[in-house]
């Protein structure tokens, strides 16, 4: 499967727990995007990423919450004590240049966060 | 500040009609609009794009309209098949930038 893959699709938190969130992205892909989507919503941009570097984290809140992607290993999302305004389906999607010229974003088929 | 607005959550269409999923947008600074499609549980999936630049653009089934005028974007599923039934999502993206902005969606539902 060549696409871009995120892991794990479920994941079940309790409040004040930390959540990780794993992305993969297609082959040839050095740009990485995450978004989250809450219920009823559009998907809203949160960070974005290249190799080792942080691009534009504009979307996302700026207390616990975390995006790296390092040389070697997938891309994380992290959530630090989790609420349960953080339930959501979090989206990952790749790209193989960071401007968008007429070369879409792939997404993966994201993970699914549930706060208890 | 919704940029992207898709005001019909929903859309009912009878197998071999065409189906017109509509689309507003408030900032004409923008290079690519875009629509994707999702299925339940799924990512959404790359349908098919416009530039600003553009009227229409075609691929297959599938047309995308701009009226840059009225700020309004449209997409033509003609014919409409049952396998077309989904959540389509409207985007754009800024010139030279990469973060897409997202419409809240229209669901298509296909009947036989």
């Amino acid at each position: 499967n060549a696409g871009v893959m995120q892991n794990p699709r479920h994941l079940v938190r309790r409040r004040g727990q930390e959540a990780r969130l794993r992305c993969s992205p297609m082959k040839g892909h050095s740009h990485v995007y995450w978004y989250r989507q809450l219920p009823e919503e559009g998907l809203k941009f949160m960070v974005y990423l290249q190799k080792e570097n942080i691009i534009d984290e504009s979307g996302m809140p700026k207390e616990r919450f975390s995006a790296e992607f390092p040389k070697e290993g997938p891309s994380i999302l992290r959530i630090q004590q989790v609420v349960r305004g953080d339930s959501a389906a979090y989206f990952c999607a790749s790209s193989p240049k960071g401007h968008y010229s007429n070369q879409p974003q792939h997404f993966g088929d994201g993970t699914r966060l549930s706060i208890l | 500040d919704q940029q992207v607005k898709q005001n019909s959550p929903s859309l009912s269409v009878q197998e071999g009609r065409i189906s017109i999923l509509n689309c507003d947008y408030t900032n004409s600074m923008f290079d690519y609009f875009l629509w994707y499609k999702k299925y339940p549980a799924e990512g959404p999936t790359f349908l098919i794009s416009i530039s600003s630049i553009k009227d229409k653009n075609e691929d297959g089934r599938f047309t995308v309209f701009l009226n840059k005028s009225a700020k309004h974007l449209s997409l033509h599923i003609v014919p409409s098949q049952p396998g077309d039934s989904a959540v389509y999502f409207c985007a754009k993206v800024p010139n030279s930038g990469y973060a897409l902005n997202f419409g809240k969606g229209t669901s298509l539902l296909v009947t036989p």
